[in-house]
């Protein structure tokens, strides 16, 4: 199967920092990539979808001024949770959509620990 | 309000036994039922997904049934291993959703030996 890459798996952060995380689809172009959270023992939780060339689309609820997400290719986008707090701290998973719903893919994930 | 209602939370089988899940959703507009299975400290992983223009859909050891008119669809692990230890997630999408999922709360399988 196709295959989608996170950067990085684990970064642990002091309160108040940025962090990037990085979706990249390592042999298809994805025209769609979604990004989600996920809380220990809980479901994922859609935060945003990003579109190649143009604005996130936040779902309600989530701060797009604190998590800001950038689609700058057809192979890359990246989520940038700005001013981190310990509230912040949880599990962030990517997705990338090349055609089709049956073509999307999810990352391995990336774990935020906001000290 | 969570679109898509999965049952149980929790499931222990033995090995070689049958893991039933069960979900249930209200959009009509859904039309793509995925099953996804997620490890500790890993990103979910597809099983086997199904359309509402057939009732069921087998691959291996893993088989959908879907209701259309009960709006329900169920996961079947046959043979189960402790491999398939794991928590699994049924989730749902519509045309006009541009491939958003929506998830449900997910069950966690414990297979002993």
């Amino acid at each position: 199967g196709a295959v989608v890459s996170q950067h990085p798996s684990w970064v642990i952060c002091k309160s108040g920092t940025s962090v990037k995380i990085e979706c990249r689809s390592l042999d298809f172009q994805a025209t769609t990539m979604f990004w989600y959270r996920q809380f220990p023992k809980q479901s994922l939780m859609l935060m945003a979808t990003s579109n190649e060339g143009s604005k996130a689309t936040y779902e309600q609820g989530v701060e797009k001024d604190k998590f800001l997400i950038n689609h700058a290719s057809l192979t890359l986008s990246t989520l940038t949770v700005t001013s981190a707090h310990p509230e912040d701290s949880s599990f962030y998973i990517c997705s990338a959509m090349g055609g089709g719903i049956e073509t999307q893919y999810f990352g391995p994930g990336t774990r935020l620990l906001v000290l | 309000q969570q679109q898509v209602k999965q049952s149980p939370q929790s499931l222990i089988v033995q090995k070689g036994g049958i893991s039933i899940i069960n979900c249930a959703y209200e959009n009509t507009a859904f039309d793509y039922f995925p099953w996804y299975q997620q490890f500790p400290g890993k990103g979910p992983a597809l099983l086997i997904a199904i359309r509402p223009d057939v009732s069921e859909k087998k691959e291996g050891r893993f088989t959908i049934s879907f209701n259309k008119s009960a709006k329900q669809f169920s996961l079947h692990i046959m043979d189960s291993q402790p491999g398939d230890s794991a928590t699994y997630f049924c989730a749902a999408s519509g045309t006009d959703s541009w491939g958003k999922l929506q998830f449900g709360a997910g069950t966690q399988v414990v297979v002993t030996p």
